[in-house]
């Protein structure tokens, strides 16, 4: 079974810094692109970041680019997001999300909290 | 860049049909996928590449996808249909994932 686990949220003051971590179990982690996605209390969702299989493509959207790296150990079948200067509009739950074919996301972590303040 | 637009709410009697659209620029030209989400709870896939269904997911859920268009219809709506759902392209011009605001949907 395909599974995705995050960890590493947390209460962080602003200008800070968080690592979350996604470990996969169930799948091929090699092979499969993942991302970062997050959801503001409230809102609706927000792509942060994108990283193929073997780490050659990354891709961030504008609002975290500079602060937030995305990076991965396939030895390990874990994802990371580092996260520095932290905002309070950071805010949110962090999921990952394992991409398919042309792009659909098929599984999902269960979230894990960020809190800025 | 790619904005994807959706209602930010419908309300449907149960055994009623449910179409939820996402308008974007030429969306027609690219690969649509759209999301549920239930209070508390991560987002599930329930449409890929514009109409397909993965496995467990209803019949009752399909898409389609033409011009400045896309849709997700639910076509008898159950209470359990409750949730927010979300369209999700590949913005291939940026290199770039967009969401759509996404639709919650009530059954009456």
């Amino acid at each position: 079974e395909v599974e995705l686990v995050e960890s590493g949220g947390g209460l962080v003051t602003p200008g800070g810094s968080l690592r979350l971590s996604c470990g996969a179990s169930g799948f091929m982690f090699r092979s499969y692109a993942m991302n970062w996605v997050r959801q503001a209390p409230g809102k609706g969702l927000e792509w942060v970041s994108y990283i193929s299989g073997d780490s050659s493509f990354i891709y961030y959207s504008d609002s975290v680019r500079g602060r937030l790296t995305i990076s991965r150990d396939n030895a390990k079948n874990s994802l990371f997001l580092q996260m520095n200067s932290l905002r309070s509009e950071d805010t949110a739950v962090y999921y990952c999300a394992r991409a398919f074919g042309n792009g659909g996301w098929d599984s999902w972590g269960q979230g894990a909290l960020v809190t800025v303040s | 860049s790619l904005v994807l637009t959706q209602p930010p709410s419908m309300s449907v009697a149960p055994g009623q049909a449910a179409a939820i659209t996402c308008g974007g620029n030429n969306i027609g030209h690219k690969h649509v996928h759209w999301y549920q989400q239930k209070p508390g709870q991560a987002p599930v896939l329930v449409v890929y590449d514009d109409r397909d269904r993965p496995s467990g997911i209803p019949e009752r859920f399909s898409g389609s996808n033409s011009g400045h268009t896309a849709t997700l219809t639910i076509s008898t709506v159950e209470a359990g249909d409750e949730a927010d759902y979300y369209c999700h392209v590949w913005d291939s011009s940026r290199d770039h994932v967009v969401f759509g605001g996404g639709t919650r949907l009530t059954v009456l």
